[in-house]
């Protein structure tokens, strides 16, 4: 069974702090990296894509990726109350763009004003 | 980024009617399009995926005969909910991908159903 796992939460990161929100997924063959963020009652919304080692960076999000260790992780940089929301990470879990992507149960993050 | 567009955004039914939900990728053609639904605090599970012209593929433990899916055109798929039952009260939510993309999904506002 191919599985992506997170920290279920909730993260309570001050506001203005950097919030860290880690996934790690079995499938060793997949390729392309997402972090989507989930307001309570609304569909999910892409924050960032990553497949390649190392760290990408827009704006306040930096997403970082392990394929030796099979571990994706998302950087919050001053942490609004806004940010405060679940955060999905997801993995393509092929070869192919239009392979299936599987989500994680996600992590709730709270940012205290 | 794209935009996907489901209706209805919330819909309350008595139990053993059909439901009818649709989606609809705006500015783009979606030849596949994915169902997801979402009880409350748990994660997105796939049910199916859609494909233009051709029937859908069903994930496990997804009963095809009362989660009838439709995708006529490029940019409309449905999602129906036959002879719904309180169990089936659920966030159902649809995606697309753009061609020649990463990969990523985009999804649509989601419709929240409720059985009574």
């Amino acid at each position: 069974q191919k599985e992506v796992e997170q920290n279920s939460g909730p993260l309570s990161v001050p506001e203005g702090a950097i919030a860290s929100l880690n996934c790690t997924y079995s499938d060793r063959g997949s390729q392309s990296f997402f972090w989507y963020r989930q307001y309570s009652g609304k569909s999910p919304e892409l924050i960032m894509f990553i497949y390649s080692n190392g760290d990408k960076e827009d704006g306040r999000f930096t997403a970082q990726l392990n394929k030796a260790s099979q571990y994706v992780s998302l950087l919050i940089r001053d942490s609004q109350p806004s940010d405060s929301a679940t955060y999905l990470c997801a993995v393509n879990q092929g070869r192919n763009r239009d392979d299936k992507i599987i989500f994680g149960k996600g992590t709730r993050l709270h940012i205290l004003p | 980024g794209a935009v996907v567009s489901q209706h209805p955004s919330w819909v309350i039914c008595k139990s053993g009617t059909s439901v009818k939900i649709e989606c609809r990728s705006l500015d783009f053609q979606a030849t596949t399009m994915f169902w997801y639904r979402q009880f409350p605090k748990q994660s997105l599970m796939l049910m199916a995926t859609s494909n233009e012209g051709s029937k859908a593929t069903y994930e496990q433990g997804v009963e095809k005969d009362k989660f009838l899916i439709n995708h006529a055109s490029l940019t409309l798929s449905t999602l129906t909910v036959t002879s719904a039952h309180p169990e089936d009260s659920s966030f159902y939510i649809c995606s697309a991908r753009v061609s020649g993309s990463i990969g990523e999904l985009f999804f649509g506002e989601g419709s929240r159903l409720t059985v009574l």
